[in-house]
């Protein structure tokens, strides 16, 4: 079984300034890596996956991931965010079976101040 | 750029009625989730279908909730009776089986239910 840790529930940033998510993960088996973000009453958009391979990831609206292993962590960083980056994010985690199955995390709300 | 479609997008049932909430998958995607999101928290997957067969339903609360996918095509989530704690966004996604992008879910806009 799979599960995933958002430890911030609200990150206030100013607008421009970097921001880091911080998403940890536990697994018995290796896992794929996922960040999705919601807008308020809509449904979730994929902002990034890892599957395999380079561990640092690239993602829509210049948000960026790097898988640690080691740490069993997949924090998502943006250099300089935006007003219209405000929106909940989401860690979630598949494990590699045959389940599609998704396990997301609480999610964190991340608030840009102008 | 196909989408998932839901509808309705928003409801509010008084306790003990039924509600029913349809979600029409991306063309040719064989794989459809029901989801529930509660008020500040992650979704959960409720139920899974591969085409019209059930591969999941361990979260599903089957003594007021069901569904189905009779055609392996659209779907129909159903509460009966509703209760309060069933106050929560309902999300469908869908997903290929083959393809660049068989692990991604692509989600719908979601039902928001209010339950009084």
């Amino acid at each position: 079984a799979q599960s995933v840790t958002q430890l911030d529930s609200q990150v206030p940033v100013f607008e421009e300034a970097p921001v880091e998510l911080r998403c940890n993960y536990s697994s018995s088996v290796s896992v794929y890596l996922f960040w999705y973000v919601q807008y308020p009453n809509q449904g979730l958009q994929l902002l990034l996956k890892y599957l395999s391979g380079s561990t640092l990831v690239k993602g829509i609206n210049g948000f960026e991931a790097e898988f640690n292993k080691s740490q069993t962590s997949f924090h998502l960083r943006k250099p300089s965010v935006h007003i219209s980056d405000t929106a909940e994010y989401f860690c979630a985690v598949r494990g590699m079976d045959s389940s599609y199955k998704l396990i997301f995390g609480s999610g964190t709300r991340l608030l840009v101040r102008p | 750029e196909a989408e998932v479609a839901q509808s309705p997008r928003y409801k509010i049932t008084e306790k003990s009625q039924a509600v029913a909430f349809w979600c029409d998958p991306i063309s040719g995607h064989a794989t459809l989730y029901w989801y529930r999101q509660i008020l500040g928290q992650g979704p959960e997957l409720l139920v899974q279908f591969q085409d019209e067969s059930v591969v999941d339903d361990s979260q599903l609360p089957k003594d007021r909730f069901s569904a189905e996918r009779l055609k392996g095509v659209d779907s129909t989530l159903k509460i009966q009776p509703a209760e309060l704690g069933d106050s929560a966004m309902y999300l469908c996604a869908s997903s290929p089986l083959t393809g660049g992008d068989l692990h991604e879910q692509y989600f719908g806009p979601g039902t928001r239910l209010t339950v009084t």
